[in-house]
Parts: C-alpha cells; structure tokens; sequence
C-alpha cells in the first residue's frame, strides 16, 4: 500500500535559519506529491505540489524536489520566518491506481522564534 | 468565491448517541473527502465521492460511520453509537476532477468531535 514518512517534530528554529523536514514515501503507482501547511487555527492549505519526476514545487519561498530514485520530496526554505510556524504534513495522491484521496504524513510541527 | 464550509465546528456528545456532520463543498467541485485527523492516527483517509460514481468507502474504519451526498452537493457523515476513540477533527474537502490530472483539494475548518 501507499505510504509516507516525514520526520518527526517538534522542529525550533530561530529566525532567519535555514529548513529542512524530510520526507519519503513508498507507492503502488506513480504518485503526485504535495506539501500542506496547517496554521495555527486554520484548516490545511496546499503549499506546493510536484507530479512527476525531478519536478521542482515552489510557493512562497518553499521548495521540494520529486526524487524518484530515493522516494523522496524534502520540503526546503532558506530563510524561515516567525509566520511560518505551522504544522507541515507531507502527502501523496496515488491517481494511476484510481486511488484519488491523499495518503498523509504524521505532520511536522515548525516553531520559529524571533 | 465561498471555500469549502462545515458544520457544527465543534460538537461535543454521549458515548452511545449518534452524531451528523454536514459539509458544503466549493460549487461546481464535483469530487469530495473526507479525512479524519487524530492525535493517535494522524491524517485518514474515510470515504471520495466523484460525481455519480458509486464512493470509494475503503477508508471507513467500521460499519458504525456512513456518508451520503445528496445532488452532488452537501455531504453529511454519520457516525452511529459514538466511541471514545471517534474523538477527532472531522475534514471535508473537494476538487475539480477533470480527465486523469490531480486537481487540488481545497479543505474546510473541520468539525472538532469530543465523545465524553
């Protein structure tokens, strides 16, 4: 079956620094990967997404790689700010195999301190 | 335009009663979700609905919880005879669907659901 793994939070950092959450996964198909970002008391919003190998998805100074040969989709930033303290969760959506709903990681929660 | 909207946004109840869910999808989105988010289990997948296709319920984790779609619009879940472990956040969201493509998902809020 379909699955990801995302490492675990809590992730601290201080302003300015540079993120990394890492994310793998396994799949039945050839999957479309996604990045969402829950803010604190708000609902899941799509930060970016990628659909096919070595595709780069970019949103608001985040980006994540497609790799296909390590399962991977690793969501970067270079420079995190105090806004972007949220809960990250890394998922797929495996279509090829008419399985259309999204398969979620654990979630990372982000905290940045000024 | 309006996002994907949900009702009640917290709804507390007794072990043993049952409890509807209602969600309104973005119009004209013709998929829609439900995924239930929980401390212990995180993220789930419950159950798709795409247009008039019979659903995809193979994420339902018993036969206690149901969803209905009515007109292609308004879906509402239910969960009958609630347990302790049915406590968690509720989400529904919904997408185009066009061709093989992924459309995005757009969520709602979530329902918080609290069995005491």
């Amino acid at each position: 079956g379909n699955s990801v793994t995302q490492m675990e939070g809590p992730v601290t950092l201080s302003e300015e620094a540079f993120l990394t959450i890492n994310c793998t996964y396994t799949a039945t198909g050839y999957p479309s990967l996604f990045w969402y970002v829950q803010y604190p008391g708000e609902g899941l919003q799509l930060l970016l997404k990628a659909t096919k190998a070595d595709d780069k998805g970019s949103n608001k100074g985040f980006e994540a790689t497609y790799r296909k040969e390590t399962t991977s989709f690793h969501l970067e930033k270079g420079s995190v700010q105090v806004s972007d303290s949220a809960v990250y969760f890394c998922a797929l959506s495996d279509h090829d195999t008419g399985r259309r709903a999204l398969t979620f990681g654990s979630g990372t929660r982000l905290q940045v301190q000024p | 335009g309006a996002g994907v909207s949900q009702s009640p946004s917290n709804k507390v109840t007794e072990k043993g009663k049952d409890v509807e869910l209602r969600c309104d999808p973005i119009s004209g989105h013709t998929a829609l979700y439900w995924y239930r988010q929980s401390l212990g289990q995180g993220l789930e997948f419950l159950i798709y609905f795409q247009g008039n296709s019979a659903p995809d319920k193979s994420g339902l984790p018993s036969d206690r919880f149901s969803a209905e779609r009515t007109g292609g619009s308004v879906s509402t879940l239910t969960i009958q005879r609630t347990q302790q472990e049915d406590s968690a956040v509720y989400l529904c969201a919904s997408s185009l669907l066009t061709g093989g493509s992924y459309n995005e998902q757009f969520f709602g809020p979530g329902t918080r659901l609290t069995v005491l």
